[in-house]
Parts: C-alpha cells; structure tokens; sequence
C-alpha cells in the first residue's frame, strides 16, 4: 500500500463545478496535510495546509480532513481554467524518529471553459 | 524579497560527470530538502536536513550527496554514480517542530545528461 495515494485523473469539470479532489494516507499517526498545486513545468506553490478533523475554508478552496478513514479532500469552488493543473496531497509521516513529509503522485485536473 | 532560489534553471552535462544545484533560503527556516520529480511521477525525496551540520537520507539517495554549513544553503550534488540523472530537482525549506511542516519549493532545477 502507498503511503498516500491519489487518482491521478485527469479529473475534466465545467467552469464554475466544484472539482473535488480526494487522498487517502496509510499511517494513522500523521499530523499535518498539505495540497499543492502544479502548474505544468512549474514547481508545486502550498495551497492549503490542514491539521484537525473537519473544514477549513480559505477562498474557494476547502479543505476536507478525517483522521478515522485516514482521508483528506480538497474542494475547489466556481472552478476557473486557470486552476488547469496537478494538485498534490502531502502528509507528514513519522521515519525512524524524523518527521518528514510524503507526496502523492498528484491529481490532473482540467476545467473546461 | 524572502524566498527560495535555484540555480541554474537548466543544466546540460555529459555522462560521468559530476554536477552540483545550488540552493539558497532567506526564510530563516531550519529544515531544507531536495526532491526528484520525473515526468507523470511524483515528487520523490532525495536527502532532508533538519539542522545544520546533519542531514539524512531520503528515498533515493544513492548517486546523490549533500552537504549544510549554513542554514541558508543545501546543495545537492548528483555523481556519475546516479545511473538516471536527467530529471526535474527541487528544492524546499520548512519551519520544524510541533506538527507544522509546511514546505515551501524553490523554482527548480532542470537536469540534462546526455
């Protein structure tokens, strides 16, 4: 099993859908979770970081985090075409006493116009 | 302006050469590290440094050396030893400590080796 995992899509939704992004995690004792977007070419920009169960909102952006099913989702509102991209979950994972941060292999997602 | 900052862009060398990325943050942040991404892959760590003077291995570092004399700088080094150089190298600085790990990338370096 992957540490994290996402489909990699690509995921087509409408201009103003909600594109709804998902990812699962393997270890129980992670504490901190991240997407990132990337742009093709470009290097991964931080979009929304999330740390306790439930909601958090910034924007159009939300972010969605349950640590019983080990799953974090992130929400994109009234979707643009420039939201056009790959967006990676990240989560931090306990290794061998060092903490560091896992990614998936990312979500294409594409908005049509 | 704080940040992060690579360089070159992009980097041609030949086979059995060794060739050095530069990394440098003004962030004040602890812990810095270097990725490999390969296309449709994800990012795969290389090598993490949590202080200086002390870094560790990642998931992918044979072929690949580092080194921390300053906070603000972490190269990476790939030696003619990384039998598949040519990839995308990112480098990324966080804060550390009580469960916040945010990492923020610089704009990356673009290897070639022919």
């Amino acid at each position: 099993q992957k540490e994290v995992e996402q489909n990699s899509g690509p995921l087509s939704v409408p201009e103003g859908a909600i594109a709804s992004l998902n990812c699962t995690y393997s270890d129980r004792g992670s504490q901190s979770f991240f997407w990132y977007r990337q742009y093709s070419g470009k290097s991964p920009e931080l979009i929304m970081s999330i740390y306790s169960n439930g909601d958090k909102e910034d924007g159009r952006f939300t972010a969605q985090l349950n640590k019983a099913s080990q799953y974090v989702s992130l929400l994109i509102r009234d979707s643009q075409p420039s939201d056009s991209a790959t967006y990676l979950c990240a989560v931090n994972l306990n290794s061998g006493g060092y903490q560091k941060v896992t990614f998936g292999t990312g979500t294409k997602l594409q908005v049509i116009p | 302006d704080g940040g992060i900052t690579q360089s070159p862009k992009y980097l041609f060398r030949k086979e059995g050469q060794n060739v050095t990325l530069s990394c440098e943050q003004n962030l004040n942040h602890d812990a810095m590290y270097w990725y490999r991404q390969d296309p449709g892959q994800g990012l795969r760590l290389i090598y993490y440094s949590q202080i200086v003077n002390d870094f560790q291995k990642g998931d992918i570092a044979e072929g690949y050396s580092v080194s921390r004399e300053k906070k603000e700088s972490f190269p990476l080094t790939v030696t003619s030893a990384q039998k598949n150089p040519t990839a995308f190298y990112l480098c990324a600085s966080s804060i550390q400590g009580q469960g916040f790990y945010e990492q923020y990338f610089g704009p990356g370096t673009r290897l070639t080796v022919t």
